[in-house]
């Protein structure tokens, strides 16, 4: 069956600029999360959709955001692009959320110039 | 606040060789811990899942244990191979936030 995908794999975007990144989970998954991951910082939790609403978020700023489909699908926004915002932007999908299987995307590569 | 360490932070070992890595966490408030692979520029590869009601998991040459009253986990690799190379991390879901909590990794390398 396939995999966690994301689109795209790679974009390079200008300081100021808003990004979308968007993410389609296993079929029949319903929860999905999203992750930053920085050589710095490793990987840190953005925030969880399940069935279309937000269930956690992380400690980033409100230029993150986030949505989640009737299909389960679920988009990333970054507005207003800082250059620290370069890293690989990771998608998790999972059954059910908590207690089940993480299953991860190959990721977006972000560059911000 | 929960926080997730592995040691070492990179190991080098010769092909053939079995070896051990390590995960520790500081709240045993967990559903589950799970440990995933990741190449270089690539995204995670789930290895094994253990829920928090058991002690260890097994897939082919990776055996993992959980001893979730002292906070720790070991991944075991047999026989290890250079197609083994990689960074391992391990992650715990927190049974207070619903969070996957990664520690930092071990990077490992298998030379021939």
């Amino acid at each position: 069956k396939a995999g966690v995908t994301q689109t795209p794999r790679y974009l390079i975007k200008t300081r100021g600029q808003q990004v979308t990144l968007s993410c389609s989970p296993i079929s029949g998954h319903r929860s999905v999360s999203w992750y930053q991951q920085t050589p710095g910082q490793g990987l840190q939790f953005l925030f969880e959709y399940f069935s279309e609403t937000q269930r956690n978020k992380g400690n980033f700023p409100g230029r993150f955001s986030g949505r989640q489909f009737s299909n389960s699908r679920s988009e990333m926004n970054v507005s207003t692009l800082e250059l620290g915002d370069s890293a690989l932007y990771l998608c998790a999908s999972s059954l059910a959320g908590q207690v089940t299987e993480a299953f991860f995307g190959q990721g977006t590569r972000l560059t911000v110039v | 606040k929960q926080e997730v360490t592995q040691i070492p932070a990179a190991l080098s070992v010769p092909e053939g060789e079995n070896l051990v890595l390590n995960c520790s966490f500081t709240d045993s408030a967990i559903y589950n811990l799970q440990w995933f692979r990741q190449d270089p520029g690539k995204g995670l590869t789930s290895l094994l899942l253990i829920q928090s009601s058991q002690r260890e998991q097994t897939s082919g040459r990776l055996n993992a244990s959980l001893d979730k009253s002292s906070g720790r986990s070991t991944l075991y690799i047999a026989a290890s191979q250079p197609g083994d190379s990689a960074t391992y991390l391990c992650a715990v879901r927190s049974g207070n936030t619903g969070k996957l909590i990664f520690g930092q990794g071990t990077t490992l390398q298998v030379k021939p």
